[in-house]
């Protein structure tokens, strides 16, 4: 039940594309929903975070879509760049999940130019 | 005005020999993690400190040891190294913990190659 399940695995994408990750939850005390973007030999950086009270949240060419019957949200990236590729994370965390944030297992996009 | 920093970036080291990664945050953040990152980029809590105090205990070998000084401070010692601790080790912490609003930064992550 604490787990975010993401899919796919790896995503390649044209220039000027739509990327599009998908995430899944059980647990519905979950209330806060980041998505976290990694460059190779980074660390994971906060890209873009969504409360269920609202169903979409955009920040540029970013946007969160949230669907809270189906315990689902998504990451779209409109006109995907090169610059985009990265591995990305969806996660979920808040109600008894206590001080746990629970990541998916990650998503590696590559935008081909 | 790194704010999670780690050392070392790379260790490479023999089976069997014990090592340390340290870190350190300069955000003022009381909650302090370790994740494991293996080679699929799969991303597993070791351990959380909130308070210099110990909160999130996963099933993690007990050759796996965090101390925590200061709440600034949370360092990991791995004793007896094996080939399956190969692995990318990244630090992190944050602020509003178990408010679900967290925000966690990272650090820049050990590359720890057990040969």
């Amino acid at each position: 039940q604490q787990q975010v399940k993401q899919s796919p695995q790896s995503l390649i994408v044209q220039k000027g594309g739509i990327s599009i990750i998908n995430c899944a939850y059980e647990n519905t005390a979950f209330d806060y929903f980041p998505w976290y973007q990694q460059f190779p030999g980074k660390g994971p950086a906060l890209l873009i975070a969504i409360r269920p009270d609202v169903s979409e949240k955009k920040e540029g060419r970013f946007t969160i879509s949230f669907n809270k019957s189906a315990k689902q949200f998504s990451l779209h990236i409109m006109d995907s760049q090169p610059g985009d590729s990265a591995t990305y994370f969806c996660a979920a965390s808040g109600g008894t999940g206590g001080f746990k944030t629970i990541f998916g297992a990650g998503t590696r996009l590559f935008v081909k130019a | 005005d790194t704010a999670v920093s780690q050392t070392p970036k790379y260790l490479v080291t023999q089976m069997g020999n014990d090592k340390s990664i340290k870190c350190e945050q300069n955000l003022g953040h009381d909650t302090m993690y370790w994740y494991k990152q293996d080679s699929k980029k799969f991303l597993k809590i070791m351990f959380s400190y909130n308070n210099k105090e110990l909160i999130i205990n996963e099933t993690v070998p007990n050759r796996f040891s965090p101390k925590s000084p200061d709440k600034a401070h949370l360092n990991l010692h791995i004793n007896s190294l094996e080939l399956g601790d190969s692995a990318v080790y990244f630090c992190a912490s944050s602020h509003l913990a178990g408010t679900g609003q967290e925000t966690q930064y990272f650090g820049p992550g050990t590359r720890l190659l057990v040969l």
